[in-house]
């Protein structure tokens, strides 16, 4: 069974510019999710979708964050404009359903913001 | 929420077994305690999760304290592979209808000497 895909797995850019992030969950998982994982601290959850719809996006820093799940199957989390704490890792994960218990996590995607 | 408490880092030798210990005091009668591990470079990934009785799957045990207010996490075997942060989180699934997001903390970053 594939896994969750993230793209790129690396990206440097200024601050101020923009960045996208894209995600492909494991196929038939309802419930995918985005967190932020700054160095030395555990993932923060950003937004939650169920199909594609939001359900959390309470912790999502909406002046600058948006987050999109279009049909129901991909994900891309954009940033727009990137500041300097923005740097971090980018965490995709989906579940089955929103009631499962396990999340299966992507490889992330590390963004250095300069 | 309710909040969990671990040891910010612990040591093991390899082939010996590991006790993981998480306090949650304020626990409710319907969080689910749920562990996660995250490899160096890695996303998080599942490891096992309990409500009142103790579970045992192919990675670990989990021993839950007839209290509830406290669990932990037994690696029979520790591998250096085992080397991780080990998360401790509680999910109330119950109440929110699975909507209630995923908190995660510093967690127990492991050590296994050769």
């Amino acid at each position: 069974e594939a896994g969750v895909a993230q793209s790129p797995r690396y990206k440097i850019i200024e601050k101020r510019q923009s960045v996208a992030f894209w995600c492909n969950p494991i196929s038939g998982h309802a419930t995918l999710y985005w967190y932020q994982q700054i160095l030395g601290q555990g993932p923060k959850l950003l937004i939650q979708f169920q199909n594609n719809g939001v359900v959390d996006d309470s912790q999502l820093p909406k002046d600058r964050f948006s987050a999109e799940r279009l049909k129901g199957v991909d994900s891309t989390l954009k940033i727009q404009p990137a500041k300097l704490e923005d740097s971090a890792v980018y965490l995709c994960a989906s579940s089955l359903d929103r009631g499962h218990n396990e999340q299966f996590f992507g490889p992330g995607t590390r963004l250095t913001v300069l | 929420d309710a909040k969990t408490t671990q040891p910010n880092s612990m040591e093991s030798n390899e082939e010996e077994p590991v006790h993981l210990p998480c306090n949650h005091s304020t626990i409710s009668g319907t969080d689910y305690i749920h562990w996660y591990r995250q490899l160096p470079s890695q996303g998080p990934e599942y490891v096992i999760h309990g409500l009142t009785s103790n579970v045992n799957n192919r990675m670990a045990s989990l021993a839950i304290a007839e209290d509830r207010k406290s669990s932990t996490l037994i690696l029979h075997r520790a591998t250096l592979r085992d080397a991780a942060v080990y998360y401790c989180i509680l999910r109330d699934l119950m109440n929110s209808g699975g909507y209630q997001k995923v908190t995660f903390g510093i967690g127990t970053k492991l050590q296994v000497i050769p």
